[in-house]
């Protein structure tokens, strides 16, 4: 396993247009966690899974946005219609429940750039 | 409000030069990250604490849980340790991590 995967690493689309990303974490995680980072600042919580189960939301995430992890293996973030304004780095992290903070592991990102 | 403050917000370092950079949270937390962010993306977790101090290489995270408050060092700094260092601070509470604004390190041979 080497680690957290996540495709495409980089993604250019027209406003407007729907775009969707995949992260495939370490496979004994059974936490899944999606990020947005916009140029200059850390990352911003959007979602997070344990199993299948999206336990918790961002109110970041508009109604645009949607994430599923429908075998509780990887995961996906879809946007609809997108605007410049997301248009940011998209992480995904994955972790082993009970395990608080050891082992949490990043993924290197999609980059999404709407034109 | 920023629950994770992280100081400088950028910085320019010679080469061989010690580094520290400073993170400072609001909210008591169970385990402190501190990740480094290369140029495209990628983020490497450095360290994980909750107590004390670690070493790695150059690399030396400290924190002190009274006074909220981590460090990160490098001992002679290298250009490649040139890089964005983030702090990500576990609450005590949720499954989420607060993170500061970053570090943006350049290190000039």
């Amino acid at each position: 396993d080497t680690g957290v995967s996540q495709d495409p690493r980089h993604k250019i689309t027209k406003r407007g247009q729907n775009v969707t990303f995949r992260c495939d974490p370490i496979s004994e995680h059974n936490r899944l966690y999606w990020y947005r980072q916009t140029l200059g600042q850390g990352p911003e919580f959007l979602t997070y899974f344990q199993n299948e189960a999206q336990l918790e939301k961002s109110r970041l995430l508009s109604d645009r946005f949607s994430a599923e992890r429908p075998k509780g293996s990887f995961s996906t973030l879809e946007i609809q219609r997108t605007e410049q304004g997301d248009s940011a780095m998209y992480l995904c992290a994955s972790s082993l429940a009970g395990q608080g903070a050891v082992g949490y592991t990043f993924g290197s990102g999609t980059r999404l750039t709407v034109v | 409000k920023n629950e994770v403050e992280q100081s400088p917000q950028n910085l320019t370092a010679q080469e061989g030069e010690f580094i520290t950079i400073n993170c400072s949270y609001s909210v008591g937390i169970s385990a402190l990250h501190w990740l480094q962010q290369h140029p495209g993306g990628g983020i490497v977790s450095l360290f994980m604490l909750s107590s004390g101090k670690k070493k790695h290489g150059r690399l030396i995270a400290t924190i002190n849980i009274q006074e909220k408050h981590s460090s990160l060092h490098i001992t002679a700094s290298h250009p490649r340790d040139s890089a964005v260092y983030i702090c990500a601070a576990k609450p005590n509470t949720g499954n989420q991590f607060y993170f500061g604004t970053g570090t943006s390190l350049t290190v000039i041979p």
